[in-house]
């Protein structure tokens, strides 16, 4: 089993739509989470950290369920720009563990 | 500041040859990190170091070696490339702080090993 799992998507949607990503991870002496997102051949960068009360970040929000061990990413009102991979990360003592990514593609 | 630099960007090796990958941060980081990415399984961790001359393993690190003589260079090497390290290459780099751990992102090395 993957230490983090996501769905692969692809997701393709209107601009202007909701959009949401789950994602689960195994072990449970993680100790931080986040979201990063990663453009076409480009380095993965850090969209937001994930809390356990939930954060939000303009038209982003994300959720953390310890019990449950499930991260979520809520995008509203999707843009053309927000077309990417969404990588679910999770933090081990000196390491970042990553999802393998799902793929957002905003259509007009 | 020029972030994370690596080099070079692109490298065709034919199977058996060796290189080393550069990997250079200007942001005064302890930590910095290779992984490398395949389509379809994520970045994996392949070495880590925790500060100047210290390394560490992670999660696949046969056939690579990495070295940390001074605390901005992380150097990536392969002594003998075969075909399944074609890959893309990413270093990275942190600071040691407890539980928040943001990462920064070269932009990527693309190997292809024929």
């Amino acid at each position: 089993r993957k230490e983090v799992e996501q769905d692969p998507g692809p997701f393709n949607v209107p601009e202007g739509a909701t959009v949401a990503f789950n994602c689960t991870y195994s072990n449970s002496a993680s100790q931080s989470f986040f979201w990063y997102r990663q453009d076409c051949r480009k380095e993965p960068k850090l969209l937001m950290s994930v809390y356990s009360s939930g954060n939000e970040d303009g038209r982003f929000t994300a959720q953390l369920n310890r019990a449950s061990q499930y991260i979520s990413l809520l995008i509203r009102d999707s843009k053309l720009s927000d077309s990417a991979t969404y990588l679910c990360v999770v933090n081990l003592v000196d390491k970042l563990i990553f999802g393998a990514g799902t793929r957002l593609a905003v259509h007009p | 500041n020029a972030g994370v630099t690596q080099t070079p960007k692109f490298r065709v090796l034919k199977t058996g040859q060796s290189m080393t990958l550069l990997c250079a941060q200007d942001m005064n980081h302890e930590y910095m990190y290779w992984y490398r990415q395949d389509p379809g399984m994520g970045l994996r961790l392949i070495h880590y170091s925790v500060g100047e001359g210290t390394t560490a393993k992670g999660e696949v690190p046969d056939g690579y070696n990495v070295s940390r003589l001074k605390k901005q260079n992380f150097l990536l090497g392969l002594e003998s490339a075969a075909p399944s390290q074609t890959s893309v290459y990413f270093c990275a780099s942190s600071r040691p702080t407890s539980g928040y751990n943001e990462q920064f992102f070269g932009p990527g090395t693309r190997l292809t090993v024929l």
